[in-house]
């Protein structure tokens, strides 16, 4: 299997664009994550899937952030519109309910820069 | 609140010898550790478990004790290698599945 995948691998935009990250899990898996890595504040997890289905969003900073995750191979998360302070290293994970959940295999994350 | 702390940004340590990495939480309700490695440009990768219904696993070089008492958990690391440098998290999770919170990391260099 080729791991988890994200695209693209940075994204530097202005101030005031719309961004879009994407993420394919492993297949087979059903648990998604979107994490966030900042110097302040470390890896903190944004929102996760099952089954496609957002179950916890508590950690999405605010409106500006979207993400879907139409079917069980492809999510998007949106930021709308882009700030400095969003940028940071995003990480999509993935893991599999049958191993307990526990285990997540992340992709090797989008730099993001905003400017 | 940070309920997962690593205090210990930074670790040196010879080839060889043993690396101890240390977190610590507050959240009663974690039964589920994990320990997870992370090189620069990539993921953080999967390293080791423990549950709270045991004190010690193993996994070749790899050893995780888990102290419930002090809430305390440790990754020793026997005999480090220079490939082992890299950034440590641990995570703790409750045992209903649900999110993961990761400690703040802790950078460790081997020596050869």
């Amino acid at each position: 299997d080729a791991g988890v995948i994200q695209s693209p691998r940075h994204e530097v935009t202005e101030m005031g664009q719309e961004v879009t990250l994407r993420c394919k899990p492993i297949s087979g898996h059903d648990y998604l994550f979107w994490y966030r890595q900042t110097m302040m504040r470390g890896l903190e997890l944004l929102i996760y899937f099952n089954n496609n289905v957002p179950i916890d969003d508590s950690g999405m900073p605010e409106d500006r952030f979207s993400a879907k995750m139409p079917n069980a191979s492809f999510s998007t998360l949106k930021i709308q519109p882009s700030e400095p302070r969003d940028s940071a290293v995003y990480f999509c994970a993935s893991s599999f309910s049958g191993r307990g959940a526990y285990e997540q295999y992340f992709g090797p994350g989008t730099r993001l820069t905003v400017t | 609140d940070q309920q997962v702390k690593q205090n210990s940004p930074s670790l040196s340590v010879q080839e060889g010898r043993i690396s101890i990495l240390n977190c610590d939480y507050t959240n009663s309700m974690f039964d589920y550790f994990l320990w997870y490695k992370k090189y620069p440009a990539e993921g953080p990768t999967f390293l080791i478990s423990i549950s709270s219904i045991k004190d010690k696993n193993e996994d070749g070089r790899f050893t995780v004790f888990l102290n419930k008492s002090a809430k305390h958990l440790s990754l020793h690391i026997v005999p480090s290698q220079p490939g082992d440098s890299a950034v440590y998290f641990c995570a703790a999770s409750p045992l209903s599945y649900g999110k993961l919170t990761f400690g703040q990391g802790t950078i460790l260099t081997v020596h050869p």
